[in-house]
């Protein structure tokens, strides 16, 4: 298996602009979760799904901020629009309720200048 | 959820074994304590986890008191690959969601030669 799927792996976009984050997490997981990560905050949950349907979004920071998952093997993270502020490394992760672990992606490190 | 304490950082000399305390005082009975690594660059990445007795795997050992108000982390010959941060966490059980993490601020081992 290829394990989460993260892209892009850097976004770099100027203040305003809308940004869409996207995850394909691994084939059979029915759980769907969106972190961030920044030096102020460390690692925090924005977001998670339990097949396709969104669980809880009390993490995501403000209605800037919005996630789908339109399937079983893909969500999008999407900031409209982007503030400097929401510069951080982006994590997706996927699990199943058989398994006791998360499996993160890569991440996706956004800049927002 | 209860919550956990970790020093900020450890060093470790490669080849010895690495020790990672956490307190975690208030855990409830039915909470278990995981434990994940981050390597620089990368998303966490699970380790092992334990309700009441210890437990070993291939890449730890993990050791909770009998109280259950403390574990330690074993990496047994820390390699310098074992450099990261390592959380402690400890997840509630009754959770329907099964799969929340909340990750602190960890400790940062750093292994050296």
């Amino acid at each position: 298996d290829a394990g989460v799927i993260q892209s892009p792996r850097h976004e770099v976009t100027e203040m305003g602009q809308e940004v869409t984050l996207r995850c394909k997490p691994i084939s059979g997981h029915d759980y769907l979760f969106w972190y961030r990560q920044t030096m102020m905050r460390g690692l925090e949950l924005l977001i998670y799904f339990n097949n396709n349907v969104p669980i809880d979004d009390s993490g995501m920071p403000e209605d800037r901020f919005s996630a789908k998952m339109p399937n079983a093997s893909f969500s999008t993270l999407k900031i409209q629009p982007s503030e400097p502020r929401d510069s951080a490394v982006y994590f997706c992760a996927s699990g199943t309720d058989n398994s006791y672990e998360q499996y993160f992606g890569p991440g996706t490190r956004l800049t927002v200048t | 959820d209860a919550k956990t304490t970790q020093p900020t950082s450890m060093d470790c000399a490669e080849g010895r074994a690495a020790n990672l305390p956490c307190n975690h005082s208030t855990i409830s009975g039915n909470e278990y304590v995981y434990w994940y690594r981050q390597i620089h660059s990368q998303g966490p990445q699970y380790i092992i986890h334990g309700l009441k007795n210890n437990e070993t795997n291939e890449m730890a050992s993990l050791i909770i008191t009998e109280d259950r108000k403390s574990s330690t982390l074993i990496l047994p010959h820390a390699t310098l690959r074992d450099t990261a941060v390592y959380y402690c966490i400890v997840r509630p059980t009754y959770n329907n969601a099964g799969n929340m993490l909340t990750f602190g601020g960890g400790t940062r081992l750093m292994v050296k030669p």
